[in-house]
């Protein structure tokens, strides 16, 4: 069965302190892995797409990484306007349609 | 350029009644989205339209229906709501590699 697991559920930052979150997967025909953040009482907004293993992509302080069983999103000296949920979804081939499967997300809180 | 908008925002619908749920995109995507989305559960896709004409189910399309009426607009009817509908729906539009989501419709069916 396809899986997508975001870990930590909640993450806690001071306003300037580097952290990351983790996205996992186990899927079979991976096409590619988005990013997106949520701010409470919104729609998912579209932040990175990462198409194959070793591919990075950068915007301003959010760094995504892609392995062959995980990404990253790197968050360097965060801000508190950073604060939201960000989640991440792989794009599959499934029975001959594209299936795009989303994780539950990270709740990230920057403080002051 | 609005982006993709829904309608409504809000809605409280009692046990067996329909709605239906707009939704319209101006960014002339082929493709468009239905996804609700329940805590702890993530984002879970209802139904999409890979262009104009063709729809298909997602991960879960039971008690749901869609229309595709134009390139633009891509309704959700909900013809007799259940309570395991109260959620918060999402469309979106995109080329499949990106998804722009509208606002969303918070729904209680009670």
């Amino acid at each position: 069965e396809d899986q997508v697991t975001q870990s930590p559920e909640a993450l806690r930052l001071q306003e300037g302190e580097s952290s990351s979150l983790n996205c996992s997967y186990t899927v079979s025909g991976l096409r590619g892995l988005f990013w997106y953040r949520q701010d409470p009482g919104k729609g998912p907004e579209f932040l990175f797409t990462l198409y194959s293993a070793g591919e990075e992509k950068e915007k301003e302080r959010l760094k995504a990484t892609l392995t062959k069983k995980e990404s990253f999103l790197h968050i360097t000296a965060p801000k508190p306007e950073d604060s939201a949920t960000y989640l991440c979804a792989v794009l599959l081939n499934s029975g001959g349609y594209q299936k795009v499967t989303f994780g539950t997300g990270t709740k990230l809180q920057v403080i002051p | 350029n609005a982006g993709v908008t829904q309608t409504p925002k809000f809605q409280v619908l009692k046990t067996g009644q329909s709605m239906t749920l707009q939704c319209a995109q101006d960014m002339n995507h082929n493709s468009m989205y239905w996804y609700r989305q329940d805590p702890g559960m993530g984002l879970r896709l209802i139904y999409y339209s890979a262009s104009e004409g063709t729809t298909d189910k997602g991960e879960v399309p039971n008690g749901y229906n869609v229309s595709r009426l134009n390139k633009r607009e891509f309704s959700l009817r909900l013809e007799s709501a259940a309570p395991s509908q109260t959620s918060v729906y999402f469309c979106a539009s995109g080329t499949g590699f990106e998804q722009y989501f509208g606002p969303g419709t918070r729904l209680t069916v009670t």
